[in-house]
């Protein structure tokens, strides 16, 4: 299976500090994306990368992608109560219109 | 306008029920897809349509029926189901194919009696 797994499964910080959450993954992809979701609610992107990018910056996100060890990180900083929320890693092959899933990392954030 | 919608935000059923999800984008996105997704778990694609055809259905019962009646709208038949259908239902789209993001519905809210 492709599907990516995150790490941690939950992660619990203070208001101010970084998080940082890992996914890995098994089989060659073309991109990876990461999602937010509240609870209950839809999924909210935040950011793409392709295979042959190693870093991608959005506002306080960051987000590596190393393809030798098929493996992504997502770097939130200077983390507020707002960004509670489960984190995922999505991944695709290639000329598929399927996009597979990772566990998810549940973010909790105390003010 | 970048909004995906869904109706119903809730939905109880029973057994013996017929229904049906709906879902809209206005977004001029040929790719829509249906997810399922479990209590604490990551959603699972059920249906593909791009450009208003079928292109993948990951071998789900056939009391769920797609239905893509033009390039805004999606449709979930349900028949039939089972209390372990309960789930989350959410629906997406995307330009074409998943190398594009996707935007998400906020979900219909499923719970077979």
């Amino acid at each position: 299976s492709q599907q990516g797994e995150e790490d941690p499964q939950a992660l619990s910080i203070q208001e101010g500090e970084n998080a940082t959450m890992n996914c890995s993954y098994k089989t060659s992809i073309n991109n990876l994306q990461w999602y937010r979701q509240n609870s209950g609610r839809g999924l909210v992107h935040l950011i793409l990368i392709r295979s042959n990018e190693r870093e991608k910056h959005s506002g306080r996100l960051r987000v590596t992608l190393d393809t030798s060890k098929k493996s992504s990180s997502l770097l939130i900083t200077a983390s507020r109560a707002a960004d509670t929320a489960s984190y995922f890693c999505a991944t695709d092959k290639g000329g598929s219109e399927k996009l597979v899933f990772g566990k998810g990392t549940k973010l909790t954030v105390n003010p | 306008d970048t909004e995906v919608t869904q109706t119903p935000k809730h939905l109880v059923m029973g057994m013996t029920n017929k229904k049906s999800l709906k879902c809209e984008q206005h977004m001029g996105h040929r790719a829509m897809y249906w997810y399922k997704q479990k209590a604490k778990k990551p959603p699972e694609l059920m249906f593909v349509y791009s450009y208003e055809k079928l292109s993948i259905n990951e071998s789900v019962p056939s009391r769920f029926s797609p239905e893509c009646p033009n390039s805004s709208l999606l449709n979930l038949h349900l028949h039939a189901l089972q209390p372990e259908d309960s789930a989350l239902y959410l629906c997406a789209s995307s330009w074409t194919g998943a190398a594009y993001e996707q935007y998400f519905g906020p979900g219909t809210r499923l719970t077979v009696t």
